[in-house]
Parts: C-alpha cells; structure tokens; sequence
C-alpha cells in the first residue's frame, strides 16, 4: 500500500534555532519526493523536488535529503524564524502506472517558532 | 500573474443543501485537481482534469459530489445534498503538463466548507 508517514507530528522551536522534519514513504515505483509548506488559511506551497538521484536539495534556508534506498526524507530548516511556522507536508509521486501520477501526501508536520 | 483563484473562501450551510465551489487556474495550466484537506490531514484527491477530461476521479464520492471543466479552463465543483462529514477546505490546484512528472502543482488558498 502506498503510504507517506511525517514526523514529528508537531514541534515547537525557538526562533534562530535549527530543526528536522522527517518522512517516510512506501510509494512504489518511485519518481520523485516534494516538500510543501502551508501557512494556516493557505494553500501548500512547493519548496523542493527531488528524484531518486538527487541526494540533497536545498531553496534558502530549507535543505532537503532523499535516501532512496530507505525510502526517507528530510527537510531541515537552519536559524528559524518566526514566519517558518507552517504546516510542512511529505508529498511522493510514483512513476507512471495504475495510480495515473496521483500524488501521496503525509499529514505534514506542524511547526511553530516561538520568539 | 494571478494565481489559482478560488471562491468562496468561507461558506457554512446546512446538511441536506447544495454547495458549489469555482476555481480559476493559473493562465496555460492544462491540469487542474480538486483536493479535499480535513483538518490536520494532508489533500486528498477528488478529481483530476486534463483539460476537459476526468482522468482520475476515482476517489470522487458521485453520489453527491460532481465537477466539471468546461472548455477546459475554469472548474466547479458541486456538493448535493452535503452531510456533516462534508466539512472540510476544498482546495484547487493547477499544473503545466510540459514538466511531466516534475510538475509542480500550484494551489488556491482553498474554500473552507463548514456544514451544520
């Protein structure tokens, strides 16, 4: 069964300080991973994308990893600040086949940075 | 450039009536998704359109639920009659198809749905 699992389910920060989200898939076969962010209110929006190739990824101060082989990701956010509390959101898409290209999300993590 | 606009942002109704949520996606995107997001949960699809076509509605209640895109561009999507368990933000998003399967999927801000 094709599954994205997030962790922390929720995690609470000090501004300036670092953090890791962490994902888990079992999406089969693989084509590539994304990371969105979604202020409350808003619609998610793509921080990162990555294939099976692509190691690490980073936009500003989000780094992205991809470990194909475990089927884990992360994303870590460097000298936070107070406008990175979001919900974070695991999404994989899998290759061509069945499921027609539809994408996995996870529940995403929740993220506040206290000043 | 505008973004993905939808409308309403809010709507509260009561069960049993019908809904209706329109969304206008980005100028040139060719595929358009309907997400349906409950609270503390990622989007989950409902329907997704290249152009005119439904090519994946399968997780599309049809008993009451129903889309459409017409000429390929804007899109509604219909609730009749809504329950309870309708509550939810209905999020729309769009994509070019010429990145393939790296497309990246550009969201409304969503239509927060609250049925009492």
């Amino acid at each position: 069964k094709n599954q994205v699992e997030q962790s922390p389910q929720s995690l609470i920060i000090l501004e300036g300080k670092n953090c890791t989200l962490q994902c888990n898939y079992t999406v089969s076969p693989f084509s590539n991973l994304r990371w969105y962010k979604q202020d409350t209110g808003r619609g998610p929006v793509s921080l990162t994308i990555m294939t099976f190739s692509e190691n690490t990824k980073s936009n500003g101060r989000y780094t992205a990893t991809l470990d194909a082989d475990t089927k884990q990701s992360s994303l870590h956010i460097t000298a936070s600040q107070l406008s990175d509390s979001a919900s974070y959101i695991c999404v994989v898409r899998p290759d061509r086949g069945s499921t027609l290209g539809r994408l996995y999300f996870g529940r995403g993590t929740q993220l506040t940075v206290w000043p | 450039e505008a973004g993905v606009v939808q409308s309403p942002r809010y709507k509260i109704i009561e069960k049993k009536q019908p809904v209706a949520f329109w969304c206008n996606p980005i100028s040139g995107h060719n595929t358009l998704y309907w997400y349906r997001q409950n609270l503390g949960q990622g989007p989950e699809l409902l329907i997704r359109y290249e152009n005119e076509e439904a090519v994946d509605d399968s997780q599309l209640p049809k008993d009451r639920f129903s889309a459409e895109r017409l000429k390929g561009v804007d899109s509604t999507l219909k609730i009749q009659p809504a329950e309870l368990g309708d509550s939810a933000v209905y999020l729309c998003a769009s994509s070019s198809s010429t990145g393939g399967l790296r497309d990246i999927q550009y969201f409304g801000a969503g239509t927060r749905l609250s049925v009492l």
